[in-house]
């Protein structure tokens, strides 16, 4: 079946850049999401990218995937400490259910 | 700006108990899911809900889970008997059904979440 992997955890510098890594297995996914968790929170949409695009900018959000590899990234321009959350990848196809990672926490230091 | 709302937030229950876990997703929305995470692991697809019907479920979804829309805004899973290893946070989402295989996204919209601990 269809698989998403994700590291844990990620620690960065209030200021520097973040690059949240995921891997998935479905070729044929058309779709890949990231949503973003807050303590007590539910997942909430940050952005998503076609398949057949390789980047995505949206603010201070860029988004990279290279198809071949099954590899999409999640970059965060100049991290903030409000940018603590989990992040999880996410793929999926037309109307099927979509299929999360694990979620990377990202901790973010003042 | 619209919102799934999920109650109750915590419920504790003994092992071997029926729970309800209820759900109000955002009016115009036309599908409706289930998933679950247990704690430190993967959010896991439950049950997609489509015109009064499951339209796609997972291998986790078996005889001890249903779900049923029943009225206009509720939509509820019930475990009929909980185990152990039910003890997860289930969230809710919608999403307004435009996703196509080649046209738009599925964008699903979810709750806060109802934690459930089995005892």
């Amino acid at each position: 079946g269809e698989d998403v992997e994700q590291s844990l955890f990620l620690s960065v510098r209030e200021g520097d850049s973040s690059v949240i890594n995921c891997t998935y297995t479905d070729s044929s996914s058309t779709y890949l999401y990231w949503y973003k968790q807050e303590p007590g929170a539910g997942l909430q949409l940050l952005t998503y990218i076609f398949s057949n695009m390789d980047m995505k900018q949206d603010q201070r959000l860029t988004v990279l995937l290279n198809k071949k590899d099954k590899h999409l990234s999640l970059r965060i321009a100049d991290t903030q400490t409000g940018d603590s959350a989990i992040y999880f990848c996410a793929e999926g196809t037309g109307r099927r259910a979509l299929t999360f990672g694990s979620g990377t926490r990202l901790q973010v230091q003042p | 700006e619209p919102e799934v709302t999920q109650t109750p937030s915590h419920q504790v229950t003994q092992m071997g108990q029926e729970v309800i876990l209820r759900c109000v997703p955002i009016s115009n929305h036309l599908y409706f899911y289930w998933y679950r995470q247990i704690l430190g692991q993967k959010v896991e697809f439950l049950v997609s809900f489509y015109n009064n019907e499951i339209s796609e479920k997972s291998e986790i979804f078996d005889d001890q889970f249903s779900v049923e829309r029943p009225d206009g805004s509720n939509f509820t899973l019930k475990i009929r008997s909980t185990k152990l290893e039910d003890s997860a946070m289930y969230f809710c989402a919608s999403s307004d059904n435009r996703a196509d295989s080649w046209g738009r996204a599925n964008v699903l919209t979810f709750g806060a979440g109802s934690r459930l601990t089995v005892l």
